[in-house]
This record gives structure tokens, sequence and C-alpha cells, in this order.
């Protein structure tokens, strides 16, 4: 699975958009973006995935350059409950028998009133 | 937690005493994973289903075994709990189905988790 680096803190005002960065320059062809987040005390949460082109569900946007080396999840909106740790994942689409998701350290995304 | 419920929450204990946690689903997914959450360690996956009676270890499988009986159960248990087992611990569920068998298990959706005092 290709490398991934995040920032490891940003803050946001309440109500503006959340744009959080992650670089994955080693990507391959077959590898996928995933990002999941973890509200503290509670489980990790599954938001979005895309291949190379950007991907919107209700929860968020995820934006990936053409050259797949990096990616943005976009928060449109966010309040105060999306303060969490983002994970961004990158794994490939042929996962054999590795079930293991590794995630990083993440970015603790502050949302400030 | 996508009709996942993991019983018990909280739990102290005594080393060297066994100890079950169990993660229920209901959503029918075929697959299902036990990690633990430590800091500095991150999630780190320790055993996992791909279906019933189908198990296989994780990357920190020592000391802990798992049971799977029926689709929607998936038994965690310590069977002489030390105190390097205090943990959060988190089930997961993920679905497979042929059409997006390699996405599957990179989706996974995770229980509320169970905080394990050892002492």
């Amino acid at each position: 699975d290709a490398k991934t680096t995040q920032p490891p803190s940003m803050d946001c005002a309440e109500g503006r958009a959340a744009n959080l960065p992650c670089n994955h320059s080693t990507i391959s062809g077959n590898e996928y973006v995933y990002w999941y987040r973890q509200i503290h005390s509670q489980g990790p949460q599954y938001i979005i995935h895309g291949l190379k082109n950007n991907e919107t569900n209700e929860m968020a946007s995820l934006i990936i350059t053409e050259d797949r080396k990096s990616s943005t999840l976009i928060l449109p909106h966010a309040t105060l409950r999306d303060t969490a740790v983002y994970y961004c994942i990158v794994r490939a689409t042929s996962g054999g028998s590795n079930y293991k998701l590794t995630f990083g350290k993440g970015t603790l995304l502050t949302v400030n009133p | 937690d996508a009709g996942i419920t993991q019983s018990p929450r909280h739990k102290v204990t005594e080393t060297g005493t066994p100890v079950t946690l169990r993660c229920h689903q209901t959503e029918n997914h075929r697959y299902m994973y036990w990690y633990r959450q430590d800091p500095g360690h991150g999630l780190r996956l320790i055993h996992y289903s791909y279906g019933v009676k189908d198990t296989d270890k994780g990357e920190v499988s020592d000391g802990y075994s798992v049971s799977r009986s029926k689709t929607e159960d998936f038994l965690l248990t310590l069977e002489s709990a030390t105190s390097s087992q205090t943990s959060v611990y988190f089930c997961a569920i993920s679905e497979s189905r042929v059409a997006e068998e390699v996405l599957a298990k990179n989706i996974q959706y995770f229980g509320a988790g169970t905080r394990l005092s050892v002492l």
C-alpha cells in the first residue's frame, strides 16, 4: 500500500469549508484513496473513496489530482461535530489476504465556533 | 454504527481471568474484524473472519482467540488477561458482493468500541 502524508493538525471556522490534504506520491494505478475519520472515543467512520474521478456523497467531496499523487477531502460546511482525526488511506484493489486497514497518524481537524 | 453492537462497552477485570468480548451485527455482512487501539500504535488488527467458522490471525493475535458460529456474532476471547491487553477494542464489518469484492475489504464499518482495563 502506498504511503500517505497528512498535516498533523488543521483548524477551521464553523460554517466554512474544511479542506484536508493528503499526499500519496507513490500511488500506483490499482490503488484507491479512502478517507475515514475518528471522533474522540468513537470508532472510525468511513467517509468516502475514489480512484481517479472526483467523488461526492452526503458527507464530503473527494478531489483527486490528475496525476493522482495527492487528494483533498472537502467538508463543505464544517460543524463542531466534524472535529475529529481524519485518515487518508491508500489501498490496492486486489487486496488478496491483506485485510488490515492501516491508519496512520491522520490530521486532527478542530472546528472552532 | 451501521448495525454493530459491541458488548460490554466497558469492563474492568483482573490479570489471569478470561474475558470474552462480543460483536453483533444486523447487516448480514460476510467479513468481521477485531482491532485494538492504543496510544502511539493506532489501530492494529487482532483477528478477522471471512465467513462462519472461517477466521484468521491479524498482526497482534497472540493471547487472543476468536469464534464465529453465526454470521451475526464474532467473539473475541482473552484466555488469561494481562495488563498489556488493557486497550480499546473495536469490531468492524464489511460486505462482500461479487461485483465489489475488491472494495469490500477496504470499506469497513466500526462499532462503538469496548474499553477494557486489566488490573
